[in-house]
């Protein structure tokens, strides 16, 4: 079976670091995506880990644990339009990507 | 170069009437997947098209059909509509061996009353 976890909510102050973390378990894991919606948009792609270690693009990273099955993705120099849900979507064999429920961010002022 | 595109924007049917959806994938992709989003949740992935055959399909029921054109594009059929069947439909198109990385649509928007 599949299952995959991430906080609901996060709240942070704009210019501050956030951590979303997420951890799954699928059968014939590939590797780990990331998107970010904002409110009435479309998802959209920012990262993926296909090996252990740490993937810097701009003010966002991601991190994967194979071992733990476990990755993270961090946000820094927070800005007001970050505030977005943001979606860990582990990739197995297939062909799909399986979101969860996502974590809901909310910068503050 | 045109994103994702999804016709139409917003769509209302009545319980038992069958809807199609539509999609143009990305320029130069080859691939197009069909995701339901309820409020307050993430996508569900419905099914994949590749080469306008059925390349995967998720835990929905044969109500929901698709098809994918020799130009890429694709759409999305649902049969007997149910009032659960209201959701966001996002389409997204990849490349066949980026799988992971797929562009999305703004989505249509149906309600089933």
């Amino acid at each position: 079976g599949q299952s995959l976890e991430q906080p609901s909510e996060v709240t942070a102050v704009e210019g501050a670091i956030v951590q979303i973390n997420c951890t799954y378990q699928t059968s014939g894991f590939y590797g780990l995506s990331w998107y970010q919606q904002h409110d009435g948009g479309a998802p959209t792609f920012l990262s993926y880990n296909a090996l252990d270690g740490l993937e810097e693009t701009g003010r966002f990273s991601s991190f994967l644990s194979r071992s733990d099955s476990y990755g993270y993705l961090l946000l820094q120099e927070l800005q007001m339009k970050d505030s977005a849900s943001y979606f860990c979507a582990p990739r197995d064999s297939g062909y799909a990507l399986n979101f969860g429920k996502g974590t809901s961010l909310l910068v503050t002022p | 170069d045109a994103g994702v595109t999804q016709s139409p924007t917003h769509l209302i049917k009545t319980r038992g009437q069958q809807v199609t959806l539509r999609c143009s994938p990305k320029s130069g992709h080859d691939t197009v997947s069909w995701y339901q989003q309820a409020l307050g949740q993430g996508p569900q992935f419905i099914f994949q098209y590749y080469e306008e055959e059925e390349r995967q399909r998720g835990n929905f029921p044969d109500r929901f059909s698709g098809h994918q054109f020799p130009n890429y594009s694709s759409e999305l059929n649902v049969n007997a509509l149910l009032l659960g069947d209201s959701a966001l439909y996002l389409c997204a198109s990849s490349l066949v061996g980026n799988p992971y990385e797929q562009y999305f649509g703004p989505g249509t928007r149906l309600t089933v009353t």
